[in-house]
């Protein structure tokens, strides 16, 4: 297991609606990545996080965004819930450019 | 734009058998390619990276090759259990260690006893 954690484990929210989804990184890790991974498919990579300023980020509209926090602790957040929303988000942290592990994702299901 | 294309989409294999997962990377700017395993409900695990600056890559049962010129690369699994039973996928990077990584569709492999 690594040691990165998220919440909450399970979400349901309905269209329209807002949701914040939060990820605690391994000790001694700077960098947090979020992915989306619909069901059947691989992650697909939303942003990343270093020292508190998004670096980089793959093709999602900007109702999804993020934040990161001096203990490099991260949210996600996506405004205006769409039921393509729903799937696995995924978080994961690592040092800056080396290996990432994932937590254990939260599943969110739009009504 | 990037991609990254992977098969098969399932394997079966007996016990003690091998298993092999192919994966193809369309940016040639990828230098690091990690593969992971998912199991149900949890988040991706990984159980072997390589650079592209390194051709080979073994760790007890599990092998990785990659071809830079073709822009292939594969997962070897020797000796499969039934705990290795799981999806794996195959990711790509554009740069040295992470930044964005691009996963490919997955694979669900199955160890029968």
């Amino acid at each position: 297991e690594t040691g990165v954690t998220q919440s909450p484990t399970h979400l349901i929210k309905t269209r329209g609606q807002q949701v914040t989804l939060r990820c605690s990184s391994q000790s001694g890790h700077n960098t947090v990545s979020w992915y989306q991974q619909a069901l059947g498919q691989g992650p697909q990579f939303i942003f990343q996080y270093y020292r508190e300023e998004e670096n980089g980020r793959g093709n999602f509209p900007p109702r999804f965004s993020g934040l990161q926090f001096p203990n490099y602790s991260s949210e996600l957040n996506v405004n205006a819930l769409e039921l393509d929303d729903s799937a696995l988000y995924l978080c994961a942290s690592s040092r800056r450019e080396e290996t990432q592990y994932f937590g254990p994702g939260t599943r969110l299901l739009v009504l | 734009g990037e991609n990254v294309e992977q098969h098969p989409s399932t394997l079966s294999v007996q016990e003690g058998d091998s298993a092999v997962i192919k994966c193809t990377y369309s940016d040639s700017a990828s230098n690091y390619f990690p593969w992971y395993k998912q199991e149900l409900g949890k988040g991706p695990q990984l159980i072997i990276d390589i650079r592209s600056n390194v051709g080979e890559k073994k760790d007890q049962r599990i092998a990785v090759t990659l071809n830079k010129t073709a822009k292939h690369f594969s997962l070897h699994i020797t000796e499969t259990q039934p705990e290795d039973s799981a999806v794996y996928f195959c990711a790509a990077g554009p740069y040295y260690n992470t930044d964005k990584l691009i996963f490919g569709t997955g694979t669900r492999l199955q160890v029968f006893p």
